[in-house]
Protein backbone atom coordinates (compact mmCIF):
# COMPACT_ATOMS: atom_id res chain seq x y z
CA UNK A 1 0.00 0.00 0.00
CA UNK A 2 1.48 3.38 -0.83
CA UNK A 3 2.62 5.47 2.16
CA UNK A 4 3.67 8.87 3.14
CA UNK A 5 7.59 8.87 4.33
CA UNK A 6 9.18 11.35 5.99
CA UNK A 7 13.21 11.53 6.76
CA UNK A 8 15.24 12.23 8.91
CA UNK A 9 12.86 10.45 11.90
CA UNK A 10 15.09 12.46 14.06
CA UNK A 11 16.75 15.29 13.15
CA UNK A 12 18.87 17.54 16.71
CA UNK A 13 20.39 20.99 15.60
CA UNK A 14 21.79 24.14 17.57
CA UNK A 15 19.31 26.68 18.08
CA UNK A 16 19.68 29.50 15.04
CA UNK A 17 20.87 26.87 12.59
CA UNK A 18 18.49 26.24 8.83
CA UNK A 19 16.86 22.66 8.81
CA UNK A 20 15.04 21.07 6.05
CA UNK A 21 12.69 17.89 6.95
CA UNK A 22 11.63 16.21 3.90
CA UNK A 23 8.68 14.49 3.13
CA UNK A 24 7.58 11.91 -0.34
CA UNK A 25 3.98 12.05 -0.57
CA UNK A 26 1.77 9.45 -2.17
CA UNK A 27 3.00 9.71 -5.93
CA UNK A 28 -0.76 10.24 -7.81
CA UNK A 29 -1.86 12.91 -4.93
CA UNK A 30 -1.70 16.38 -5.51
CA UNK A 31 -2.67 18.32 -2.17
CA UNK A 32 0.36 18.07 0.86
CA UNK A 33 0.15 19.71 4.00
CA UNK A 34 2.32 20.11 7.33
CA UNK A 35 1.36 19.84 10.92
CA UNK A 36 3.39 19.65 13.89
CA UNK A 37 2.68 18.78 17.77
CA UNK A 38 4.75 19.85 20.74
CA UNK A 39 5.15 17.24 23.01
CA UNK A 40 1.64 16.90 25.27
CA UNK A 41 0.03 19.71 23.18
CA UNK A 42 -1.76 19.38 20.26
CA UNK A 43 -1.38 18.40 16.46
CA UNK A 44 -1.31 21.59 15.15
CA UNK A 45 -1.95 22.46 11.26
CA UNK A 46 1.11 24.86 9.43
CA UNK A 47 0.63 25.00 6.04
CA UNK A 48 -1.18 23.17 2.80
CA UNK A 49 -0.10 23.33 -0.84
CA UNK A 50 -1.02 22.71 -3.99
CA UNK A 51 -0.14 23.49 -7.71
CA UNK A 52 3.38 24.31 -5.94
CA UNK A 53 1.48 27.47 -4.36
CA UNK A 54 0.58 27.54 -0.68
CA UNK A 55 -3.09 27.60 -0.29
CA UNK A 56 -3.63 27.95 3.50
CA UNK A 57 -1.41 28.59 6.12
CA UNK A 58 -1.59 29.24 9.98
CA UNK A 59 -0.71 31.77 12.01
CA UNK A 60 2.65 29.71 13.47
CA UNK A 61 3.42 29.60 9.83
CA UNK A 62 5.53 32.88 9.43
CA UNK A 63 8.51 34.12 7.75
CA UNK A 64 10.94 31.15 9.59
CA UNK A 65 8.82 28.68 7.39
CA UNK A 66 8.83 27.44 3.57
CA UNK A 67 7.84 24.78 1.78
CA UNK A 68 8.81 23.73 -1.73
CA UNK A 69 8.11 20.83 -3.54
CA UNK A 70 11.97 20.72 -5.55
CA UNK A 71 11.66 17.78 -7.80
CA UNK A 72 8.00 16.32 -8.16
CA UNK A 73 8.11 13.48 -5.55
CA UNK A 74 9.92 15.82 -2.38
CA UNK A 75 7.88 18.33 -0.23
CA UNK A 76 10.12 19.71 1.73
CA UNK A 77 9.75 22.19 4.98
CA UNK A 78 12.31 24.71 5.68
CA UNK A 79 12.89 26.59 9.15
CA UNK A 80 15.92 29.20 8.33
CA UNK A 81 16.65 30.31 12.33
CA UNK A 82 15.40 27.00 14.49
CA UNK A 83 13.86 28.82 17.95
CA UNK A 84 13.73 26.38 20.85
CA UNK A 85 10.02 26.28 20.45
CA UNK A 86 10.19 24.83 17.54
CA UNK A 87 11.37 21.49 19.24
CA UNK A 88 8.27 19.39 17.96
CA UNK A 89 7.14 16.21 15.85
CA UNK A 90 6.58 17.60 12.01
CA UNK A 91 4.14 15.68 10.20
CA UNK A 92 3.71 15.45 6.92
CA UNK A 93 0.42 14.49 4.82
CA UNK A 94 -0.90 14.30 1.16
CA UNK A 95 -4.25 13.80 -0.23
CA UNK A 96 -5.47 12.65 -3.49
CA UNK A 97 -7.89 16.11 -4.07
CA UNK A 98 -9.42 18.37 -1.50
CA UNK A 99 -12.45 18.51 0.24
CA UNK A 100 -13.91 14.75 1.54
CA UNK A 101 -11.01 12.83 0.65
CA UNK A 102 -8.70 11.44 3.38
CA UNK A 103 -5.05 13.14 4.05
CA UNK A 104 -2.36 10.31 4.38
CA UNK A 105 0.33 11.14 6.72
CA UNK A 106 3.50 10.20 7.79
CA UNK A 107 5.17 9.00 10.36
CA UNK A 108 6.50 12.36 11.33
CA UNK A 109 10.09 14.08 11.78
CA UNK A 110 10.86 14.59 15.18
CA UNK A 111 12.90 17.90 15.98
CA UNK A 112 14.90 18.77 19.02
CA UNK A 113 16.35 22.33 19.60
CA UNK A 114 19.46 22.85 21.25
CA UNK B 1 -12.05 29.34 17.28
CA UNK B 2 -12.86 25.89 16.55
CA UNK B 3 -11.47 23.35 18.96
CA UNK B 4 -11.80 19.46 19.68
CA UNK B 5 -11.22 18.56 23.42
CA UNK B 6 -10.61 14.60 24.20
CA UNK B 7 -9.90 12.83 27.42
CA UNK B 8 -6.47 12.76 28.97
CA UNK B 9 -4.67 9.48 28.96
CA UNK B 10 -3.29 7.34 29.16
CA UNK B 11 -6.42 4.84 28.81
CA UNK B 12 -5.26 1.32 30.51
CA UNK B 13 -7.65 -2.01 29.79
CA UNK B 14 -7.29 -5.38 30.12
CA UNK B 15 -7.88 -7.32 26.38
CA UNK B 16 -11.93 -7.80 26.14
CA UNK B 17 -13.07 -4.93 28.28
CA UNK B 18 -15.40 -1.81 27.06
CA UNK B 19 -13.32 0.88 25.97
CA UNK B 20 -15.16 4.95 25.92
CA UNK B 21 -12.33 7.61 24.34
CA UNK B 22 -14.58 10.90 25.36
CA UNK B 23 -14.35 13.61 22.07
CA UNK B 24 -15.90 17.23 22.53
CA UNK B 25 -15.60 20.18 19.93
CA UNK B 26 -16.48 23.65 19.00
CA UNK B 27 -17.02 24.75 15.50
CA UNK B 28 -19.87 27.07 13.97
CA UNK B 29 -22.42 24.99 11.15
CA UNK B 30 -21.22 21.24 10.70
CA UNK B 31 -17.97 20.13 10.79
CA UNK B 32 -16.91 16.61 9.32
CA UNK B 33 -15.36 14.36 12.50
CA UNK B 34 -12.58 12.13 12.54
CA UNK B 35 -10.78 9.71 14.38
CA UNK B 36 -7.00 9.15 13.49
CA UNK B 37 -4.68 6.32 15.06
CA UNK B 38 -1.50 6.47 15.26
CA UNK B 39 0.48 3.26 16.15
CA UNK B 40 3.96 2.82 17.59
CA UNK B 41 6.66 4.23 14.83
CA UNK B 42 4.00 5.01 12.76
CA UNK B 43 1.97 8.26 10.64
CA UNK B 44 -1.50 8.95 11.57
CA UNK B 45 -3.85 6.86 10.03
CA UNK B 46 -7.73 7.57 9.56
CA UNK B 47 -10.10 5.08 11.36
CA UNK B 48 -13.46 6.41 11.05
CA UNK B 49 -15.26 9.58 10.01
CA UNK B 50 -18.62 10.78 10.11
CA UNK B 51 -19.56 14.20 8.22
CA UNK B 52 -22.95 14.84 9.34
CA UNK B 53 -25.06 14.71 12.68
CA UNK B 54 -26.63 11.61 13.49
CA UNK B 55 -24.01 9.40 11.12
CA UNK B 56 -22.37 6.89 12.47
CA UNK B 57 -18.57 6.19 11.73
CA UNK B 58 -17.82 2.47 11.99
CA UNK B 59 -14.04 0.43 11.48
CA UNK B 60 -12.28 -2.54 12.50
CA UNK B 61 -14.86 -2.94 15.71
CA UNK B 62 -14.74 1.32 16.41
CA UNK B 63 -17.69 3.05 16.42
CA UNK B 64 -18.26 6.80 16.79
CA UNK B 65 -21.77 8.62 16.50
CA UNK B 66 -21.93 12.41 15.64
CA UNK B 67 -24.02 14.18 18.56
CA UNK B 68 -24.63 17.77 17.14
CA UNK B 69 -26.93 18.15 20.42
CA UNK B 70 -23.69 17.88 22.59
CA UNK B 71 -20.99 18.53 20.08
CA UNK B 72 -19.61 14.93 20.99
CA UNK B 73 -17.83 12.57 18.91
CA UNK B 74 -17.43 9.43 21.52
CA UNK B 75 -14.91 6.75 20.40
CA UNK B 76 -16.00 3.47 21.36
CA UNK B 77 -15.31 0.04 21.34
CA UNK B 78 -16.80 -3.21 22.77
CA UNK B 79 -13.77 -5.35 23.21
CA UNK B 80 -10.17 -4.09 22.74
CA UNK B 81 -7.33 -6.30 22.21
CA UNK B 82 -3.54 -5.94 22.73
CA UNK B 83 -3.42 -5.00 19.10
CA UNK B 84 -5.22 -1.67 19.91
CA UNK B 85 -2.83 -0.24 21.67
CA UNK B 86 -1.85 3.15 20.30
CA UNK B 87 -2.66 6.77 20.64
CA UNK B 88 -6.08 7.75 19.07
CA UNK B 89 -6.66 11.45 17.86
CA UNK B 90 -10.08 13.45 17.65
CA UNK B 91 -9.97 15.74 15.13
CA UNK B 92 -12.75 18.32 13.01
CA UNK B 93 -12.57 19.72 9.72
CA UNK B 94 -14.53 22.86 9.38
CA UNK B 95 -17.35 22.26 6.15
CA UNK B 96 -16.11 24.51 4.00
CA UNK B 97 -13.04 26.61 2.20
CA UNK B 98 -10.30 24.66 4.40
CA UNK B 99 -9.05 21.13 4.25
CA UNK B 100 -6.87 21.77 7.25
CA UNK B 101 -7.46 19.08 10.04
CA UNK B 102 -8.16 20.50 13.47
CA UNK B 103 -7.03 18.21 16.15
CA UNK B 104 -7.34 17.15 20.09
CA UNK B 105 -3.97 16.23 21.84
CA UNK B 106 -4.74 12.22 21.26
CA UNK B 107 -5.42 9.42 24.07
CA UNK B 108 -2.80 6.84 24.37
CA UNK B 109 -4.62 3.53 25.00
CA UNK B 110 -2.88 0.53 26.28
CA UNK B 111 -4.40 -2.84 26.41
CA UNK B 112 -2.80 -5.48 28.74
CA UNK B 113 -3.28 -9.54 28.05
Amino acid sequence: EPEVTQTPSHQVTQMGQEVILRCVPISNHLYFYWYRQILGQKVEFLVSFYNNEISEKSEIFDDQFSVERPDGSNFTLKIRSTKLEDSAMYFCASSEDRGSYEQYFGPGTRLTVT
Amino acid sequence: GDSVTQMEGPVTLSEEAFLTINCTYTATGYPSLFWYVQYPGEGLQLLLKATKADDKGSNKGFEATYRKETTSFHLEKGSVQVSDSAVYFCALRRERDTDKLIFGTGTRLQVFP
